[in-house]
């Protein structure tokens, strides 16, 4: 079952760039969408959340666009440091359910 | 800030035997969650709870998996009896309000390796 997928393992980055990481689906009924970021021995920790309604959200250095018709989800992190280095998961919420469907994530290494 | 709290960090245990893993959701949430990732692989859903029962559990969440709000304070989550492929990492997650897109908040995880 692959509905959410995150199709590059990992991602270099030098420290001041953008960080585009990306994310696609396949059911369309997915109500929000949603980016965690984990590091090593920690749960993930919530970043930043996207109504499907919606086709971009803002928050600090973080944004997240949506494309509905492409299926689409990228994460941009503007301008990238080195303690950005995590996994970065995207997660999906199906309408009318009280679960999360994860990626299987991408690792960020931001360098200086 | 408030976190959850999950102990054991790490349990190893002999297969077909009983665990217990134990965590301390955020005090004023009234949601609860479980998942877990096998070494190499995505995050998977396996319960919520709510008010006591359970709300929704995924085909992993069978018969030999069992959750369980003991006191105010914790959340349990059982494994009857342990098979090789139950080895994972387990998160507890609680949420104030149970709507997903406000993120629900993880704890550091479990864990268990099953021998």
């Amino acid at each position: 079952d692959q509905q959410v997928k995150q199709n590059s393992p990992s991602l270099s980055v030098q420290e001041g760039r953008i960080s585009i990481l990306n994310c696609d689906y396949t059911n369309s009924m997915f109500d929000y969408f949603l980016w965690y970021k984990k590091y090593p021995a920690e749960g993930p920790t919530f970043l930043i959340s996207i109504s499907s309604i919606k086709d971009k959200n803002e928050d600090g250095r973080f944004t997240v666009f949506l494309n509905k018709s492409a299926k689409h989800l990228s994460l941009h992190i503007v301008p990238s440091q080195p303690g950005d280095s995590a996994v970065y998961f995207c997660a999906a919420d199906p309408n009318n359910t009280d679960k999360l469907i994860f990626g299987t994530g991408t690792r960020l290494q931001v360098f200086p | 800030e408030p976190e959850v709290t999950q102990t054991p960090s790490h349990q190893v245990t002999q297969m077909g035997q009983e665990v217990i893993l134990r965590c301390v959701p955020i005090s004023n949430h009234l949601y609860f969650y479980w998942y877990r990732q096998i070494l190499g692989q995505k995050v998977e859903f396996l319960v919520s709870f709510y008010n006591n029962e359970i709300s929704e559990k995924s085909e992993i969440f069978d018969d030999q998996f069992s959750v369980e709000r003991p006191d105010g304070s914790n959340f349990t989550l059982k494994i009857r009896s342990t098979k090789l492929e139950d080895s994972a990492m387990y998160f507890c997650a609680s949420s104030a309000w149970g709507y997903t897109n406000y993120g629900y908040t993880f704890g550091s995880g479990t864990r268990l390796t099953v021998v």
